[in-house]
């Protein structure tokens, strides 16, 4: 089944601990993307990969830190979470850029304490 | 800046009719007009896709159209279902590489 998979579903974690979020892509999809969603501003995007060894800026990418080494995985990654950064995340990836619709993953819905 | 609105008050209708959404747009000359469903807790769901020298497009019982001048598109749902009941966002994708969400209808479809 063609799907993008995020790890963990849910995590509390405490303010400072690194933490890293998950996701793969089984479709071969050259755009992949993070987002995080918060009541009253909707998706945000957080960074993006136009391809491997491509990534770059969103909207939103204070804090947060991805990679993609592979064509299939994009973790995000928070390196001093703080409270701030209790949302909604979610990955996402698409054949190529805005002429393909974007399939996105389950969702990981952290909390910071 | 680039905005994009939708109503943020739910639509609510019967079951049969049709629902339409709004997404309104300032300050963005997109290329592509994206339409999503979201449930709650899950991740959006894409549906359409309309590009800017197309007026209209169709998937089964779904219709969206795309008015550069009026820098709106219009998002119909006929013969609606309560399964149909979900938020539906609205997405920009324009000469950045940072589609522009907005935050979303909430659709209620009553039996």
């Amino acid at each position: 089944e063609a799907q993008v998979t995020q790890n963990p579903r849910y995590l509390i974690t405490v303010t400072g601990k690194k933490l890293t979020v998950t996701c793969s892509q089984n479709m071969n999809h050259e755009y992949m993307s993070w987002y995080r969603q918060d009541p009253g501003l909707g998706l945000r995007q957080i960074y993006y990969s136009m391809n491997v060894e491509v990534t770059d800026k969103g909207d939103v990418p204070e804090g947060y830190k991805v990679s993609r080494k592979e064509k299939r995985n994009f973790p995000l990654i928070l390196e001093s979470p703080s409270p701030n950064q209790t949302s909604l995340y979610f990955c996402a990836s698409s054949l190529s850029f805005g002429n393909y619709g974007y399939t996105f993953g389950s969702g990981t819905r952290l909390t910071v304490v | 800046s680039q905005k994009i609105e939708q109503n943020s008050e739910a639509l609510n209708i019967q079951e049969g009719k049709t629902a339409t959404l709004t997404c309104n747009y300032t300050n963005y000359s997109p290329a592509y007009l994206q339409w999503y469903r979201q449930d709650p807790g899950r991740g959006p769901v894409f549906l359409l896709l309309i590009r800017e020298n197309e007026k209209e497009k169709r998937k089964e019982r779904l219709k969206v159209t795309f008015d550069t001048t009026l820098k709106q598109s219009l998002f119909h749902i006929t013969a609606s279902q309560p399964a149909d009941s979900a938020t539906y966002l609205c997405a920009l994708v324009g000469g950045s590489y940072i589609p522009t969400f907005g935050r979303g209808t909430s659709l209620i479809v009553h039996p």
